[in-house]
């Protein structure tokens, strides 16, 4: 773990309620990668943003979920609505710049009843 | 078509041997990045090491090297002298740096590597 901070570490969420996922990047970095892995699976891109902007979110479910990643403070992944799909672990990531290496937090898991 | 393929879902190595997992990848981008990343079974994913394209020795981190071949476009990672810390799931990522411009990783769906004492 290179600094990158998720929290929640685990969050349960009825069918139908919000779920908030925050990451907090390696100080210095200002490039934040949203990845999410199903069950014994690997990780799936879901949205790359640099303060302020979106640059990426080809990954991202059209319905439903948004990412953002504010001039202060950390990112925020959003997952409105969330159904028994959505249970997954979540990881955040940061680099210093877009060629650099990417260090990943420890994740969220989300469990959706 | 997979952007990167780990063929091996589990593997076996006794304790103190060595053991290469395999990584092959896909790609029309000249310039790209190859990393392995661990997963132990709490769950992080812990950075181990890095490849670029262009460079000309294949990459080394204390037990942990890449065995880099760039005709044949695998990057398999070497474990030496296995630990039984090493057990865990092993990643193998690529970021294609020209072409797709977004610079995130492509992930393999992993292999699962369990060291015997």
């Amino acid at each position: 773990n290179a600094g990158v901070m998720q929290n929640p570490r685990h969050l349960v969420r009825r069918r139908g309620q919000e779920a908030r996922l925050r990451c907090s990047p390696v100080k210095g970095h200002s490039h934040v990668y949203w990845y999410r892995q199903l069950p014994e699976e690997g990780l799936k891109f879901m949205v790359y943003l640099q303060k302020e902007n979106i640059i990426d979110e080809s990954g991202m479910p059209k319905e439903r979920f948004s990412a953002e990643f504010p001039k202060e403070g950390p990112s925020i992944l959003r997952i409105q609505q969330v159904v028994r799909g959505d249970s997954a672990a979540y990881f955040c990531a940061s680099s210093q710049g877009p060629g650099n290496t990417i260090y990943f937090g420890e994740g969220s898991w989300l469990t959706v009843v | 078509a997979q952007k990167i393929t780990q063929t091996q879902p589990g593997m076996f190595v006794q304790e103190k041997e060595a053991v290469t997992l395999d990584c092959t990848y896909d790609t029309s981008d000249p310039s790209y990045g190859l990393f392995w990343y661990k997963q132990p079974s709490s769950g992080e994913m812990i950075f181990l090491i890095y490849q670029g394209s262009y460079d000309q020795q294949n990459a080394t981190e204390g037990r942990y090297s890449l065995n880099f071949q760039k005709a044949r476009k695998s990057a398999n990672l070497v474990i030496s002298a296995s630990q039984l810390g090493d057990s865990a799931m092993y990643f193998c990522a690529m970021r294609e740096d020209v072409n797709t411009g977004r610079r995130a990783l492509t992930f393999g769906s992993g292999t699962r590597l369990q060291v015997q004492p």
